[in-house]
């Protein structure tokens, strides 16, 4: 079955400074993945996502994911994070080709961007 | 982009009273929609699977004699809590997803409360 694992719960990181969120799926076949943004009280907003083709995918506000399958790893990074960058971050995925449909989510990282 | 609606954002009921949830894809036809639970801090756990005009397929330990799902058209399904109780006090969170089944999108969500 499909899992992810997000390691960290919580990521204080500085303005203008780098951060990376990890995730890391277990899967024995091809897998579609996610990250999600969850701001408070509000839905999930779709970041960026890998269904094939180029392993590394963008966002158009700055952040960036490599799809790892030697290391079954998805992190998400960004160079320079901004206050509003401020949220809770889901990682997901999907096993395709096992006729389930089903998201799985990992546990989220809350980001916390100090001014 | 696709959008997904949600109301209401928020209600309030009494214990043994039901509410019901309405989830609308307003700029497409969603062939399948998905009902999540999101409990504070925790990541969204998938409770049903619903195709228009079939039944709902539940995830284990979820009961579909409380939790009724309907998906009469390709734009509207909704989630009735029937007798609800404090603990199904939570964050109820649906998606749609149209011809691409993996690509799943979010509503804004419904906070539950019940007293």
């Amino acid at each position: 079955a499909q899992s992810v694992t997000q390691l960290d719960s919580q990521v204080p990181v500085f303005e203008e400074a780098p951060v990376e969120l990890r995730c890391n799926y277990s899967s024995s076949v091809s897998v579609y993945l996610f990250w999600y943004v969850q701001y408070p009280n509000q839905g999930l907003q779709l970041l960026l996502k890998y269904l094939s083709g180029s392993t590394l995918v963008e966002s158009i506000n700055g952040f960036e994911a490599e799809f790892n399958k030697s290391q079954t790893s998805f992190h998400l990074r960004k160079p320079s994070v901004h206050i509003s960058d401020t949220a809770e971050y889901f990682c997901a995925g999907y096993s395709s080709g096992a006729g389930s449909y089903q998201l799985t989510f990992g546990k989220g990282t809350k980001l916390s961007v100090i001014p | 982009g696709a959008v997904v609606s949600q109301h209401p954002s928020r209600v309030i009921c009494k214990s043994g009273t039901s509410v019901k949830i309405e989830c609308r894809s307003l700029d497409f036809q969603a062939t399948t929609m998905f009902w999540y639970r999101q409990f504070p801090k925790q990541s969204l756990m998938l409770m049903a699977t619903s195709n228009e005009g079939s039944k709902a397929t539940y995830e284990q330990g979820v009961e579909k004699d409380k939790f009724l799902i309907n998906h009469a058209s390709l734009t509207l399904s909704t989630l009735t809590v029937t007798s609800a109780h404090p603990e199904d006090s939570s964050f109820y969170i649906c998606s749609a997803a149209g011809t691409d089944i993996y690509e799943q999108y979010f509503g804004p969500g419904t906070r539950l409360t019940v007293t």
